[in-house]
């Protein structure tokens, strides 16, 4: 598959506590993407960080970006329920017939329980 | 300012017909790319339109086509639906282009093929 991998595909955690989800990538990249979608409507975008950029924050969101195990983690701190989404982790991929590519990975289902 | 508009939401067709479906882009944004979600094969990129040039395409076979209008709005096309089409297709627009950075999604046209 040329999609990046998630982990863990499902996480479920009470509100104020904080959620970390993972992406792996396969190919190198030029910025790597994170998203949201609430069940069945349009992504969001939360945050983007490009590939000379190890860490990045935005409000309660917190980026971190390895390309030498060419993975990247997002948290979310002090987390509501209406955190409750699935996130996807996006890569503008270099190479492999990738170049010009979104390449989107499965994604991580999160629930906050109130 | 408006976000951007997918038409129609849903729809149901069946094996063998075809379908067309537009996504009008935030104002001032060139780049129109689109997607297709289902459960099993996760969010994949189709292709991007950028100034009515197609910049690039996923791996996906012929039957799926698009094009853009010289206002930037973009239509796709399906044409010999197959079961397996029966998705959420998902449009993004952007100023720049995918690699530039963060998309701004439509509500998305869930298609169902019977």
């Amino acid at each position: 598959s040329q999609q990046g991998e998630e982990d863990p595909q499902a996480l479920s955690i009470q509100e104020g506590e904080n959620a970390t989800m993972n992406c792996s990538y396969k190919t190198s990249i030029n910025n790597l993407q994170w998203y949201r979608q609430n069940s069945g409507r349009g992504l969001v975008h939360l945050i983007l960080i490009r590939s000379n950029e190890r860490e990045k924050h935005s409000g309660r969101l917190r980026v971190t970006l390895d390309t030498s195990k060419k993975s990247s983690s997002l948290l979310i701190t002090a987390s509501r329920a209406a955190d409750t989404a699935s996130y996807f982790c996006a890569t503008d991929a270099i190479g492999s017939g990738n170049t010009g590519k979104l390449i989107f990975g499965q994604g991580t289902t999160l629930q906050v329980k109130p | 300012k408006a976000g951007v508009t997918q038409t129609p939401r849903y729809l149901i067709k069946t094996r063998g017909q075809q379908v067309t479906l537009s996504c009008s882009p935030i104002s001032g944004h060139r780049s129109v790319s689109w997607y297709q979600q289902t459960p099993g094969q996760g969010l994949q990129f189709l292709f991007e339109y950028f100034s009515e040039t197609q910049r690039n395409k996923g791996n996906f076979p012929g039957r799926f086509s698009g094009r853009q209008f010289s206002n930037s709005r973009s239509e796709m096309n399906v044409s010999t639906l197959e079961l397996g089409d029966s998705a959420l297709y998902l449009c993004a627009s952007t100023k720049s282009g995918i690699r530039t950075g963060e998309l701004f999604f439509g509500e998305g046209s869930r298609l169902t093929v019977l």
